[in-house]
């Protein structure tokens, strides 16, 4: 069945640098999203990209993320300037159509220094 | 705003019983709610999706329903096995959001052999 690969499983990273997590959605899929989840804590979401577009985001989205999807394969998040508390692990998640369910990737574990 | 509340936090029961998960949900304007598992440290697999117009779903032992009027989703888990251990998590999709989904902070079980 297709997956949701998501690289790196574990990234570490000092503070104040820049940091990009990549993630390949199903090949069918139109819909893409990241989430997060501080560890003990729910999943929270930060942004949605159809079309080429960013079509919503959450208040954790702030200026020090961005998202891309460069080749129409990849889809990125990119921390500009990564602080203590974006450590967490991220998951990225696809979905075919509207009224079809997301699948997740399975995360990849940001650890800031 | 839409909150998501999952009980019992946690649940440990002898393998075979039936168990019930609870879910419920502030906003009743939701489009769909999907159930989830999440293995320690993995990702999120999807187990069953309820669209707002439908009361119930089941995939082989497992049977969710919807209460939108309510606020209220259930996970039935029939003939429990040590293989079900896991968190299950719940989340909804609300009716102006873009896709985006609101989790439960999920129900931990544990099924003993």
């Amino acid at each position: 069945e297709p997956e949701v690969t998501q690289t790196p499983s574990h990234q570490v990273t000092q503070m104040g640098q820049e940091v990009i997590l990549r993630c390949v959605p199903i090949s069918n899929h139109l819909y893409f999203y990241w989430y997060r989840q501080i560890l003990g804590q729910k999943v929270e979401f930060l942004v949605s990209f159809y079309n080429n577009e960013i079509s919503e985001k959450s208040e954790i989205f702030d200026d020090q993320f961005s998202v891309e999807r460069p080749d129409g394969s990849n889809f990125t998040l990119k921390i500009r300037s990564t602080k203590l508390e974006d450590s967490a692990m991220y998951f990225c998640a696809s979905k075919k159509d509207t009224l079809y369910p997301q699948h997740f990737g399975d995360g990849t574990r940001l650890s800031i220094l | 705003k839409q909150e998501v509340t999952q009980i019992p936090a946690a649940l440990s029961v002898p393998e075979g019983e039936n168990l019930v998960l609870n879910c419920s949900f502030t906003d009743s304007a939701i489009y769909n709610l999907q159930w989830f598992r999440q293995d320690p440290g993995k990702g999120l697999t999807s187990l069953l999706l309820i669209q707002s117009s439908q009361r119930e779903q089941t995939s082989g032992r497992l049977n969710a329903s919807l209460d939108k009027s309510s606020g209220r989703s259930t996970l039935y888990i029939a003939a429990s096995q040590p293989g079900d251990s896991a968190t299950y998590l719940c989340a909804v999709r609300s009716g102006g959001s873009q896709g985006n989904l609101i989790f439960g902070k999920g129900t931990k079980l544990s099924v003993k052999p």
